[in-house]
């Protein structure tokens, strides 16, 4: 079932600025991922944060994860027309299934 | 990582008929996963396939309508049995990286069924 909601659902920006979306869940969780999702096709991994870490960077990537408020947020910095695409967070709760958000589709306008 | 090579890419099918998804992957793995995504929405697990098991089916799919078959470690296929406009989505096949933590996802299947 699907446990993440994803905010905002849609976000227009100009290439060079950062683009920040949340991510929001019911239950406990072991981590949560963020994946990246091009023109419908497969999902790519971007990052994973555990549940007793706080913040984590890849790249131009910033993840945050709060387990007080069930809330986690993805930082893309200095975006390129090349991140336009749907992101998705997704958690992991004792099973060891996935439960996906309902996404957040980014559009970088050069 | 895991490479997945997943067929067909896209297909457009009349209702009633049935349509099998291959997905082939670089590496023996234990489990696969298939995925759902309706349009414009988020992904919902159809099944777990386990080699020489039966697969399992989450809530609100079964096994007539998404036969599953798993013959090694590193082939699965689902079909979309006897199919209906509604049945027009996305599918992926998905599998777990070595630790079990992240998954590897195929280019998926777009599906349009008339």
């Amino acid at each position: 079932s699907q446990q993440g909601e994803e905010d905002p659902q849609a976000l227009s920006i100009q290439e060079g600025e950062n683009a920040t979306m949340n991510c929001s869940y019911k239950t406990s969780i072991n981590n949560l991922q963020w994946y990246r999702q091009n023109s419908g096709r497969g999902l790519v991994h971007l990052i994973l944060i555990r549940s007793n870490e706080r913040e984590k960077h890849s790249g131009r990537l910033r993840v945050t994860l709060d387990t007080s408020k069930k809330s986690s947020s993805l930082l893309i910095t200095a975006s390129r027309a090349a991140d336009t695409a749907s992101y998705f967070c997704a958690t992991e709760a004792n099973d060891y299934k996935l439960s996906f958000g309902a996404g957040t589709t980014v559009t970088v306008r050069a | 990582s895991a490479v997945i090579s997943q067929k067909p890419s896209r297909d457009i099918c009349q209702r009633g008929t049935s349509l099998t998804i291959q997905c082939q992957v670089d590496s023996q793995v234990t489990m696969m996963f298939w995925y759902r995504q309706q349009p414009g929405q988020s992904l919902t697990l159809i099944a777990t396939a386990n080699q020489g098991s039966e697969a399992t089916y989450e809530s609100g799919f079964v096994i007539d309508k998404f036969p599953i078959s798993r013959p090694n470690l590193t082939f699965s296929t689902l079909t979309v049995s006897n199919m209906s406009p509604e049945d027009s989505s996305i599918y992926l096949c998905s599998v777990g990286s070595p630790g079990g933590e992240k998954l590897f996802f195929g280019s998926g299947t777009q599906l349009s069924v008339l």
